[in-house]
């Protein structure tokens, strides 16, 4: 079955970074659009960024843009982000998650996610 | 940026009743929008997608309907397990929002 692990979390200062990882199994990790999404404790859903399922295209939230960057390894079915100058209000769970659809026709909904990782930011 | 407000923030019914939630877009998304739904310390799972396809495994009590701007998420008669928080979601311009959520109460 489908398996999405995410890890990397923990508690940093602001100012500092901090790099997640996705393990992926059970399906073709390459032919999946994958994307990063987190939730700060106790509020709603906040898309991060997405990556192709070939590594050829990445979009990230404005909150994000320039501090985040979204990679993957398809040899090792890990998709990764790399957080960067971290602020207090990018402490959340961060999911990842995978596209309901293959290939180039991404679909921009998510049909698998992982159980989180949590990234704490504070001083 | 496409805000999308889910309405109501809360919502108290009864184990059989019938279960109305609202997502409404600030502009078009077309059909392009999900259903999420998030139990306690869980991870969300895709209920609908293309507005109204019901994901793999979801039970047939869960329908989705609209187009354009607005979106209803109606679950036929409540079972004890629906308790949750439901998101609607978006994709559009190369970025993707979340509702805010309507939490769903059983009494």
């Amino acid at each position: 079955q489908v398996q999405l692990a995410e890890s990397g979390g923990g508690v940093v200062q602001p100012g500092e970074s901090l790099r997640l990882s996705c393990t992926a199994s059970g399906f073709t990790f390459s032919s999946h659009a994958m994307y990063w999404v987190r939730q700060a404790p106790g509020k709603g859903l906040e898309w991060v960024a997405v990556l192709s399922h070939d590594g050829s295209a990445r979009y990230y939230a404005a909150s994000v843009k320039g501090r985040f960057t979204i990679s993957r390894d398809n040899s090792k079915n890990t998709l990764f982000l790399q957080l960067n100058s971290l602020r207090g209000e990018d402490s959340a769970i961060y999911y990842c998650a995978r596209d309901i659809a293959t290939g180039i026709k991404a679909r921009w909904f998510f049909d698998n996610w992982g159980q989180g990782t949590l990234v704490t930011v504070s001083s | 940026e496409i805000v999308l407000t889910q309405s109501p923030a809360t919502l108290s019914l009864s184990p059989g009743e019938r279960a109305t939630l609202s997502c409404r877009a600030s502009q078009s998304v077309s059909t392009y929008l999900a259903w999420y739904q998030q139990k306690p310390g869980q991870a969300p799972r895709l209920l609908i997608y293309d507005a109204s396809t019901r994901a793999t495994g979801i039970p047939a009590r869960f329908s989705g309907s609209g187009s354009g701007t607005d979106f209803t998420l109606t679950i036929s008669s409540l079972e004890p397990e629906d308790i949750a928080v439901y998101y609607c979601q978006q994709r559009s311009n190369w970025a993707i929002t979340f509702g805010q959520g309507t939490r769903l109460e059983i009494k």
